[in-house]
């Protein structure tokens, strides 16, 4: 059973940045993709991106692009989102989850809760 | 950019009834569909892709069917561990889930 372990829960101000972090095995690192899915409060799913963690390749959803960025320490197996310029409507869970490049999401991680207010 | 519709948005049912949910997509996916179960606090849980394989663990009461842009979930005979959120997910162009079936105690 593939394991992610992400980021405890953080409250940021509007305009500000975070980064959740999602740590994985080093199998997992190295033969998936890692994707990034948010679900604001009593709502939906929306995906918002997917990274390569051995290659560093990565692609976002158009909604987010230009405030998603996707980056990876090899040395620890951690895959990073940074989600920018911050607003209340990004309140949400944030999940990382893996995959095949072509496939559903196998497994995820535990969710990390970012708040925005005030 | 493809659309996933679920229907119903809520399912009111009792244990041991037969239950299903469709989705529909805004083009046809082939069968790259998946459907995932969701209860509350908790992260999605992977039980069927490619429209009907099973995942392995999953109990055979589960069941998906569907091809093209007309999909469904069926659940044989539900059980209290049943009630939850459930969503489809296209992977045929990037992802996109559907809005989310919750299924409630009735």
């Amino acid at each position: 059973q593939v394991q992610l372990v992400q980021s405890g829960a953080e409250v940021k101000k509007p305009g500000a940045s975070v980064k959740v972090s999602c740590k994985a095995s080093e199998y997992t690192f190295s033969n998936f993709y890692i994707h990034w899915v948010r679900q604001a409060p009593g709502q939906g799913l929306a995906w918002m991106g997917i990274f390569h963690p051995s290659g560093g390749s990565t692609y976002n959803a158009q909604k987010f692009e230009g405030r998603v960025t996707m980056t990876r320490d090899t040395s620890t197996t951690t895959v990073y989102l940074e989600l920018s310029s911050l607003r209340s409507e990004d309140t949400a869970v944030y999940y990382c989850a893996v995959g095949a490049l072509l496939g559903p999401f196998d497994s995820w991680g535990q969710g990390t809760l970012v708040s925005v207010s005030s | 950019d493809i659309q996933m519709t679920q229907s119903p948005s809520t399912l009111s049912a009792s244990v041991g009834d037969r239950v299903t949910i469709t989705c529909r997509a805004s083009q046809s996916i082939s069968t790259w569909l998946a459907w995932y179960q969701q209860k509350p606090g908790k992260a999605p849980k992977l039980l069927i892709s490619k429209a009907s394989s099973l995942e392995s663990g999953v109990p055979s009461r589960f069941s998906g069917s569907g091809s093209g842009t007309e999909f469904t979930l069926t659940i044989s005979s539900l059980q209290p561990d049943d009630f939850a959120t459930y969503y489809c997910q296209q992977y045929n162009s990037y992802w996109t889930f559907g809005q989310g079936t919750k299924v409630e105690i009735k």
